[in-house]
């Protein structure tokens, strides 16, 4: 079962909104992502969590936070977005042992609307 | 500097057809992995290469990994408009961050299959 499940499907918040976006898997992976995709453009990596620590943050804004409360749950805060974060939301994950041909499995994304 | 050039990045074809996709670098990958994706879905894993020549088979989608491992290409035998979607490749530098992978995606190709 290569499932990584998200939710909410959709979100539309304000830009004084406080909301979360949640990830689950359940395939024993230890290192878990998110990625964020505007339209028609391929998903950019936002951060990476490795054995539950933040092990990659690609200079992205603080009202973006991520969290990691163990090892299948992957979460974002987002707090004070502006329209332009607008985005589909990618949540993904692969084992934590890296050989070749480790795969990254991503989720259904969650749509983000802010108004 | 885009890391990895896909090509083409518009493809629109009748069904029955036959079209290959490109994904090309200058450095080199110990994998790579090309993904579909639905509008408004998450990228879905089709394959891992890993091997240097290797060439997949998945039905009608036929993968190979350049022997250099800089390059691949995707081949689709009398496409179907089922087809139609948002092809990705992605590749795993050699050099992994902090144990994590540093997935790169390449701009991505967008298939039309016309019946």
């Amino acid at each position: 079962d290569t499932e990584v499940t998200q939710t909410p499907k959709h979100l539309v918040m304000g830009m004084t909104n406080k909301k979360s976006l949640k990830c689950e898997q359940h395939m024993g992976h230890r290192a878990m992502y998110w990625y964020k995709q505007k339209a028609k453009k391929p998903p950019e990596l936002m951060f990476v969590y490795s054995y539950e620590k933040l092990s990659i943050n690609e200079s992205v804004p603080s009202r973006f936070s991520p969290e990691c409360p163990n090892s299948s749950l992957l979460n974002l805060h987002l707090h004070a977005l502006q329209p332009e974060d607008s985005a589909l939301y990618l949540c993904a994950s692969s084992q934590r042992q890296v050989l070749s041909g480790n795969t990254i499995y991503f989720g259904e994304g969650s749509w983000l609307t802010v108004v | 500097t885009q890391l990895l050039e896909q090509s083409p990045q518009f493809l629109s074809i009748q069904e029955g057809e036959n079209l290959t996709v490109y994904c090309n670098s200058s450095s080199v990958f110990s994998s790579l992995q090309w993904y579909r994706q639905e509008p408004g879905e998450g990228p879905v894993l089709l394959v891992t290469v890993v091997t240097g020549g290797e060439v997949k088979k998945l039905k009608r989608l036929t993968f190979q990994f350049g022997d250099a491992r800089k390059d691949s290409s995707l081949h689709i035998t009398a496409a179907q408009p089922g087809d139609t979607g948002l092809y990705l490749c992605a590749a795993n530098p050699r050099v992994i961050i902090q144990g994590a992978q540093k997935l790169v995606f390449g701009q991505g190709t967008r298939l039309t299959i016309n019946p």
